[in-house]
């Protein structure tokens, strides 16, 4: 059984600050990972991809991955009320047909 | 162009009765999903086809779920009977597994309650 772990939270942060994300995954053949932003009563929204050891950057978002340590990670910059959501950790085994494996997502508060 | 295409957006019935729930995969994709969302499971995949051939029904959770891709614009979910316990928000995606590592498009999703 595959699996995705992550801290169901909430993560509070104030507002400006950096919200750090965690994500750990069991299959040593995943080969892509995902976050998705999920609001409150709204459909999963992809915000970063990563296929690489490393950080990769978009806007305010990193997000970072260590395959040794199967690990992902996302960084959200300057946090704003409006990142207050459900953040989804997705994994995706090729050999599987693109079939992805969701965490149960963490909850992020920013507080104004 | 218009995204992954799910209806209706709110469904509420009786225990006992049937649900069909329907999908439209963004045009060009050739992989379809059905989730399943609760707060105690989270997000769960039910089924997923590629080129309207389903490749993985593992998810379903029992013979009352069928689902099926009658063409590639098309697919259904159907429940019968229905239970409460299936009450949940079920989700369509989509993709397209030309490129590398293609994401999964969300549909809005179909809230389901079953009374």
């Amino acid at each position: 059984q595959k699996e995705v772990e992550q801290n169901s939270g909430p993560l509070s942060v104030p507002e400006g600050a950096i919200a750090s994300l965690n994500c750990t995954y069991s299959d040593r053949g995943s080969q892509s990972f995902f976050w998705y932003r999920q609001y409150s009563g709204k459909s999963p929204e992809l915000i970063m991809s990563i296929y690489s050891n490393g950080d990769k950057e978009d806007g305010r978002f990193t997000a970072q991955l260590n395959k040794a340590s199967q690990y992902v990670s996302l960084l959200i910059r300057d946090s704003q009320p409006s990142d207050s959501a459900t953040y989804l950790c997705a994994v995706n085994d090729r050999a599987a047909g693109n079939k992805l494996t969701f965490g149960g997502g963490t909850r992020v508060l920013v507080k104004p | 162009d218009a995204g992954v295409i799910q209806s209706p957006r709110h469904e509420v019935t009786e225990m006992g009765q049937e649900v069909t729930l329907r999908c439209k995969p963004i045009s060009g994709h050739d992989y379809l999903f059905w989730y399943r969302q609760t707060m105690m499971r989270g997000l769960e995949l039910l089924i997923y086809f590629n080129n309207n051939v389903p490749i993985d029904d593992s998810g379903m959770p029992e013979d009352r779920f069928s689902a099926k891709m009658p063409n590639a614009s098309f697919s259904t979910l159907k429940i019968q009977p229905s239970e409460p316990r299936d009450s949940a928000v079920y989700f369509c995606a989509s993709t397209n597994r030309w490129g590398p590592n293609q994401p999964q498009h969300f549909g809005d999703g179909t809230r389901l309650s079953i009374l």
